[in-house]
């Protein structure tokens, strides 16, 4: 079965530093998302995107976030000023068709902020 | 506006018991349901979705779930548990908004 990737598995940064988290999408696919768990709580939605724009995004996802795809087959996530908050495991996950289509995930980069 | 609940963050049974993680929704509009498995260092994969066709819906790996509207349940069950069904199970909701909505999730044991 074809899969998302993404790199790295483990990212640790210090408070304040820019992270860009590396999503690999199924090559057909045109919507895309990045979802995130913090440890023990529920997997948030964080963005969607569609035709090289954010079709939506939740509250979690402010200023210091931003979303890429910069050259047709990576769609990154980058964070500008990272907090000890940010620290979680963020899913890449992408999809054929917009509605409750099957969605295929990555296996998640654990983002630990010092 | 929409939410899953997941009862039960843990949940332990025998190999060959009967599996049940319990998830109840809440939606203003009709739901689509979802359960993911994730297994340890992977991705979240699909077990079975409802679309509001037929209301017991099977899925991979011997899993199904029956949507109950009058319950607002849409519950996972298999009859006979196996040592690789040990994971976390996510119990997701969408409706006209193009996102899923996650329950905190249940971690399944498995005990020989």
């Amino acid at each position: 079965e074809p899969e998302v990737t993404q790199t790295p598995s483990h990212q640790v940064t210090q408070m304040g530093q820019e992270v860009i988290l590396r999503c690999v999408p199924i090559s057909n696919h045109l919507y895309f998302y990045w979802y995130r768990q913090i440890l023990g709580q529920k997997v948030e939605f964080l963005v969607s995107f569609y035709n090289n724009e954010i079709s939506e995004k939740s509250e979690i996802f402010d200023d210091q976030f931003s979303v890429e795809r910069p050259d047709g087959s990576n769609f990154t996530l980058k964070i500008r000023s990272t907090k000890l908050e940010d620290s979680a495991m963020y899913f890449c996950a992408s999809r054929t068709s917009a509605t409750n289509e099957k969605l295929f995930f990555g296996s998640g980069t654990q983002l630990s902020v010092l | 506006a929409q939410s899953v609940t997941q009862l039960g963050s843990h949940v332990s049974v025998s190999e060959g018991a009967l599996v049940l993680l319990r998830c109840n929704y809440s939606s203003s509009v009709p739901p689509y349901l979802f359960w993911y498995v994730q297994y340890p260092n992977q991705g979240l994969q699909l077990l079975l979705k409802y679309t509001s066709a037929a209301t017991l819906v099977k899925g991979i790996n011997g899993f199904e779930a029956e949507f109950k509207k009058s319950e607002t349940s849409f519950h996972l069950t298999k009859p006979s548990a196996h040592m690789s069904d040990a994971a976390e199970y996510f119990c997701a909701v969408s409706g006209t908004a193009d996102k899923l909505i996650f329950g905190t999730g249940t971690r399944l044991q498995v005990f020989p």
